[in-house]
């Protein structure tokens, strides 16, 4: 079963812009990951942010945390056409750290 | 390069076929992990491994599914007669403790 759910499911702008994905979540978690996807090819890891955390920051990214809600958002600034990728949310809910991956979002970005 | 790597990168084979990959997780990292991906779905957690010992195993990984983990190093993952329905990325993963999990290219499975 997928415990993340991410939205949107897609999304396009134009470089420059600012892109925000969002991912929602079912039980208590001991951190949240968002890893980046292109086409066919593996996962790279992007940020982890644990449950005691509210925002974390990495370069471009920002990823915030709400446990109260059970959300995390992922925004990327100034995106580049190189940004274009799936983006996943993976929660680490149990005693050995398995991930739990939403659907993802398809992140378009446009010359 | 020190990162994950998985053999074959692609597979394809007749139903019916034995298939085997072969995940070499980053040198220090004493855990490591399988997932499967199929088109459009987020990966999905097949088993793990901490060292050489098979820890955890997901209710998607049928009696037709075997994993080693030999001497903590590398792992593989058979699959035996193979189906139609097990068409897909089989990702491995692995990680030092509870902490990021660095993923491996794939190996894109094909069952004709």
């Amino acid at each position: 079963s997928q415990q993340g759910e991410e939205d949107p499911q897609a999304l396009s702008i134009q470089e420059g812009e600012n892109a925000t994905m969002n991912c929602s979540y079912k039980t208590s978690i001991n951190n949240l990951q968002w890893y980046r996807q292109n086409s066919g090819r593996g996962l790279v890891h992007l940020i982890l942010i644990r449950s005691n955390e509210r925002e974390k920051h990495s370069g471009r990214l920002r990823v915030t945390l709400d446990t109260s809600k059970k959300s995390s958002s992922l925004l990327i600034t100034a995106s580049r056409a190189a940004d274009t990728a799936s983006y996943f949310c993976a929660t680490d809910a149990g005693r050995y750290s398995t991930l739990t991956f939403g659907k993802g979002t398809m992140l378009l970005v446009s010359p | 390069d020190t990162g994950v790597s998985q053999d074959p990168r692609h597979k394809i084979t007749k139903r019916g076929q034995n298939v085997t990959f072969r995940c070499d997780p980053i040198s220090e990292h004493n855990r490591l992990y399988w997932y499967r991906q199929t088109l459009g779905q987020g990966p999905e957690f097949l088993t793990y491994f901490q060292n050489e010992a098979q820890l955890e195993k997901s209710r998607l990984l049928s009696d037709r599914f075997s994993a080693e983990r030999p001497k903590g190093s590398f792992s593989t993952l058979e699959i035996q007669r193979t189906e139609q329905g097990d068409s897909a990325m089989y990702l491995c993963a692995s990680s030092f403790r509870a902490s990021e999990q660095f993923f491996g290219p794939g190996t894109r499975l094909t069952v004709l």
